[in-house]
């Protein structure tokens, strides 16, 4: 089983800073089937990034991902309102799909 | 519109049985596999169980192998958990969701919570 390490575990920031997160595997994830998700209290997971650095359809462009093999990033060039949320990584190359243990963007 | 649309969750006393149903629509059903992932309250995503679009291959989590059984109809778009054997720490939401061949898990039910308790 692949185990996916995420830092830090909660990021404080305000709005219109940089959030960078990162991911870490015990293993390498062939063709970086790396994915990036985000949820809010209540919801669902959404789908932000797929492949380690593809957006998913309505993602905007200050969100990005980037990695390969072991480590990944994800990156919020400015934070909006609407990014203070937890956000897990997963990988999806081998079962058991594995998830991150999430890391919380919150509003300092 | 996709929609994935979660039911069949509640109150269980430990050792009992649910039947989770998951009906899909707004998307070809039959060429997605589809998982079950659950989480506690509080904590993070954990994968349960996957079935491949043609209904073959169940895959579990070893913490509900044998307990759980998961299941789909095609024919009806409808993905099911079946739910035996219920301890405390069986207490989630329970998502279904789909997932395209070498793509990622892209589409999510808004979830139905299982609570095991005496």
């Amino acid at each position: 089983e692949i185990v996916l390490t995420q830092s830090p575990a909660t990021l404080s920031l305000s709005p219109g800073e940089r959030a960078t997160l990162s991911c870490r595997a015990s293993q390498t994830i062939v063709r970086s089937f790396l994915a990036w998700y985000q949820q809010k209290p209540g919801q669902a997971p959404r789908l932000l990034i797929y492949g380690a650095s593809n957006r998913a359809t309505g993602i905007p462009d200050r969100v990005s991902g980037s990695g390969s093999g072991t480590d990944f990033t994800l990156t919020i060039a400015s934070l909006g309102p609407e990014d203070f949320a937890v956000y897990y990584c997963q990988q999806y190359a081998y079962l058991p799909l594995t998830f991150g243990g999430g890391t919380k963007v919150q509003i300092k | 519109e996709v929609q994935l649309v979660e039911s069949g969750g509640g109150l269980v006393q430990p050792g009992g049985s649910l039947r989770l149903s998951c009906a899909a629509s707004g998307f070809t059903f039959s060429v997605h596999w589809m998982h079950w992932v659950r989480q506690a309250p509080g904590e993070g995503l954990v994968w349960v169980a996957r079935l491949n679009p043609d209904g073959s291959g169940p895959t579990y989590a070893d913490s509900v192998r044998g307990r759980f059984t998961i299941s789909r109809d095609n024919a009806k778009d409808t993905l099911d958990l079946q739910m035996n054997s219920l301890r405390a720490e069986d207490t989630a939401v329970y998502y279904c969701a789909s997932q395209r061949l070498d793509s990622p898990v892209d589409y999510w039910g808004q979830g139905t919570l299982v609570t095991v308790s005496s």
